[in-house]
Parts: structure tokens; sequence; C-alpha cells
């Protein structure tokens, strides 16, 4: 039973333009939610976090939307660059707990110049 | 280091032979997690330290698998009569107690069991 779901496996996008990563959940005890990059050969690494309280968070380029009602999240990365290529993990967990994280399969983003 | 360090970074064994992967955590990082990642999965939760509390053991999968850690310093993850199912990237993670969720991870260490 997969509770966090990244329908994507891959996505493709040219320089400058809008990544726009997808993640569902079927929790519905997770109240916060995390992405993660990870490169080749690298441990995954923070990216962006959104509490359930809120609807949107942004860093940057990259912009967190949540949608509760839903149970889906997305990443906005604006504008992609080269080295945006990654794999990006959708992770979630609930009460506050910094530990069990449940995550995703990823969704590799090839950003072409 | 500044990051968390791994090791081995490879390990290649054969089915049924006992495997030890180290990790050193983040100097001040109270809390020390496992995760594995077996091929075009997510990564999996398997055990959690947070300082002297008794771990959270509840993601190893099997009796074959056990962790230690001395104090707030190295941990250890054993797997034990190894078996081709174990093949997965194992991370290490640290973090500050508290931190909202960021994990630091280190690069992890590939075991592959033939």
């Amino acid at each position: 039973d997969q509770q966090v779901k990244q329908n994507s496996p891959s996505l493709s996008v040219q320089e400058g333009r809008i990544s726009i990563l997808n993640c569902d959940y079927t929790n519905s005890m997770f109240d916060y939610f995390l992405w993660y990059k990870k490169y080749p050969a690298e441990g995954p690494t923070f990216l962006i976090s959104i509490s359930s309280i809120k609807d949107k968070n942004e860093d940057g380029r990259f912009t967190v939307f949540l949608n509760k009602s839903a149970k889906h999240l997305s990443l906005h990365i604006v504008p992609s660059q080269p080295g945006d290529s990654a794999v990006y993990f959708c992770a979630a967990n609930s009460g506050g707990s910094n530990y069990k994280l449940t995550f995703g399969k990823g969704t590799l983003l090839t950003v072409n110049p | 280091g500044a990051g968390v360090s791994q090791s081995p970074s490879n390990k290649v064994t054969e089915k049924g032979k006992d495997v030890e992967l180290r990790c050193d955590p983040i100097s001040g990082h109270t809390a020390l997690y496992w995760y594995r990642q077996r091929l075009g999965q997510g990564l999996e939760f398997l055990i959690y330290f947070q300082g002297n509390s008794a771990p959270d053991k509840s993601g190893l999968p099997s009796d074959r698998f056990s962790a230690e850690r001395t104090g707030e310093s190295v941990s250890t993850l054993t797997i034990q009569r190894t078996q081709q199912e174990d093949s997965a990237v194992y991370l290490c993670a640290s973090s500050l107690k508290r931190s909202g969720g960021e994990l630091f991870f280190g690069e992890g260490s590939r075991l592959t069991v033939l």
C-alpha cells in the first residue's frame, strides 16, 4: 500500500520553463510534507517543506502547493535550470514527527539547455 | 567532515553472509535514521535513534536486521544471513531534534547480495 505516490517517473522540460512535479497521498493523518532532491551517487538533500496549515510555501525558484481536499501537492520550479536535473522525492509524515518519513518513488527531472 | 559519512560506499556479498554498515552523523545531531532504497522504489524507513531514548525499530523488515548506536555518535546497521532481496542502497541521515523533518543524508551504502 503506497501512501505517497509520484505517478510520473520522469519529466523533461526546457531551460527557462516551469517544471511541475506532482505528488498524491492517501493517508489523511499526514500533516507535513517535504520535497527532497537527489543527484546520482549522492544522498537526498532537503529542498522545501509545507505544513498542512498552509496551502503554499515559496523559497526562491521553488514553490510547493498543497491541496488537502484532493490530497495532492506539487512542486513548481521556475525558471528551470539544467542544474535542477535530479530525482525529486515527495515525502510526508504525521504528528510533527521528524522521522518515519514516507517517501514516494521519485520523479527524474531533466532540464534541457 | 561536515556531512553524514557512511561506509562502505559499496559492498558485494554472497547470500548468507553477514554485513555491517556504518554511519557517522553530523556532530551535534541527536537524531539518527536508517532508510533503504531498493531499485525503483522510494526510501523506506528502517530505524530511528534519538539521544538515549529507546530506538524505534518498527521499520526493520525482519529479525535479521539490527542496529546500534553508541550515545550520539556512530551507528552500525547489521544484516545477518543476507538475502538477495536485501540488495539496496542503505541511507543514513541525522538531524537536530525537532528540526522540522530536515534530514541530512549520507551518500549511502550500496549493498549487492549475489
